[in-house]
């Protein structure tokens, strides 16, 4: 099975941190994600990155940027954290090309309070 | 923006009874998938139906796709204690092949 990591469960930072997010998966997926996850708005896409080096930003990329220097390995950056970014952040991957390969893989998830 | 909206919110049912979820979306779609989240937990794929496909089965779960309404269901029959959990629906939009997008889900409550 996909296996998709996450690095911490329960994150608390102060605002104005650096906050890195880390995320690994282990079937050689091309494409991951950063979802963020709030009541009542369901999952909203961050950015997503289809190959090693490669980003695209989603729907609400402000005030995060994204790092894939390798191919299982994506990170998500909250350069000056802000109260408004606490949320639930989930990771995803998939593999590359046809329909059927665009069923999204998900780590357990990160909730991150911004104090 | 959100692409797919589910109905209901929320929904509360015996256990042994059949759940229905439905899934409303705006623009054209490659495909249509659903998922399932347990309390505090990633998501886990449930099912994919393509464009060109009006159902789908998968154990207990049946997925319909009317593209004229741009409306799905989801329907898990003899429904189980261990079937509470929110449901998601997420379409991948025509022309966006990479990307996913998520409606803000069912909460399915299953009363042994």
């Amino acid at each position: 099975d996909v296996k998709v990591t996450q690095s911490s469960r329960y994150l608390v930072k102060r605002t104005g941190e650096k906050v890195f997010l880390e995320c690994v998966q282990d079937m050689d997926h091309e494409n991951m994600f950063w979802y963020r996850q709030d009541p009542g708005l369901g999952l909203r896409l961050i950015y997503f990155s289809y190959d090693v080096k490669m980003k695209e930003k989603g729907d609400i990329p402000e005030g995060y940027s994204v790092s894939r220097e390798k191919k299982e390995r994506f990170s998500l950056i909250l350069e000056s954290a802000s109260t408004n970014q606490t949320s639930m952040y989930l990771c995803a991957s998939s593999a590359r090309g046809g329909v059927t390969n665009e069923k999204l893989f998900f780590g357990s998830g990160t909730q991150l309070s911004v104090l | 923006s959100q692409q797919g909206e589910e109905d209901p919110q929320a929904l509360s049912i015996q256990e042994g009874e059949n759940a229905t979820m439905n899934c409303s979306y705006k623009t054209s779609i490659n495909n249509l998938q659903w998922y399932r989240q347990n309390s505090g937990r990633g998501l886990v794929h449930l099912i994919l139906i393509r464009s060109n496909e009006r159902e789908k089965h998968s154990g207990r779960l049946r997925v319909t796709l009317d593209t004229s309404k741009k409306s799905s269901s989801l329907l898990i029959t003899a429904s189980r204690a261990a079937d509470t959990a929110s449901y998601f629906c997420a379409t991948v939009r025509s022309g966006s092949a990479r990307q996913l997008t998520f409606g803000s889900g069912t909460q399915l409550t299953v009363l042994p």
